[in-house]
């Protein structure tokens, strides 16, 4: 079985267009993540949920959104796409803390803004 | 401000040895990542140091000094599968992994 999973693992869409990307684990971690790998292959950390609990949101449009309905599952909603928001989106979770913290990353999404 | 850095990229040939460096200054510190990742593929784990010295698994080993803020991964016997990102992350005070920008490794016959 996948310990994380995403979908869909391409996406093609037009500008001003609302999508969602959504990414499951079954790992019983307690944190998701999800990640922007641009064209420059720069991991850049979006968001991360502890215990359906938002952590880190760092400096990302509003136009994204994270839904956790529950700490196995973390959706990313972006509304009013941009030609800029293409990118690799990877959701990843982790248990706890120190080693703990090891990332088990999803396939990632590979989005395409036209 | 918190800042890891590691060179962009790096060739080597198959069957050398090859050393990946990562220096970092962060706001605190509870252990260091390497992850590798292969083109068009998620990230995955590949060692986690915390405490200062050398760390063997199999063809990698991953070294640690805290007091220089430097850590690197070392490939033995390079294989052309070794061609991906290695990625250096470290975990900061606040259990925030902050994630240097990768090292592309390309091997050569």
């Amino acid at each position: 079985d996948t310990a994380v999973s995403q979908t869909p693992k391409y996406l093609v869409t037009q500008m001003g267009n609302d999508k969602s990307i959504k990414c499951e684990q079954n790992l019983g971690h307690d944190t998701m993540y999800w990640y922007k790998q641009d064209s420059k292959k720069f991991l850049k950390i979006m968001f991360s949920y502890n215990n359906k609990e938002l952590i880190i949101n760092e400096t990302v449009p509003n136009r994204f959104s994270p839904k956790s309905p529950d700490k196995a599952h973390l959706n990313l909603h972006i509304n009013s796409l941009e030609l800029g928001d293409s990118a690799v989106y990877f959701c990843a979770s982790s248990q706890g803390q120190g080693d703990t913290d090891t990332q088990y990353f999803g396939p990632g999404t590979r989005l395409t803004v036209l | 401000g918190q800042n890891i850095d590691q060179p962009t990229e790096m060739t080597a040939t198959e069957g050398a040895i090859v050393q990946i460096n990562c220096t970092y200054q962060t706001s605190g510190f509870n252990g260091l990542f390497w992850y590798q990742q292969h083109a068009g593929e998620a990230p995955t784990f590949l060692s986690y140091n915390v405490l200062d010295g050398l760390e063997e698994k199999g063809r990698f080993s991953s070294f640690l000094s805290r007091s220089k803020g430097y850590s690197y991964l070392l490939l033995k016997e390079l294989q052309m599968k070794d061609s991906a990102s290695y990625l250096c992350a470290v975990l900061d005070s606040n259990y925030q992994l902050i994630w240097g920008a990768g090292t592309k490794l390309i091997i050569k016959p």
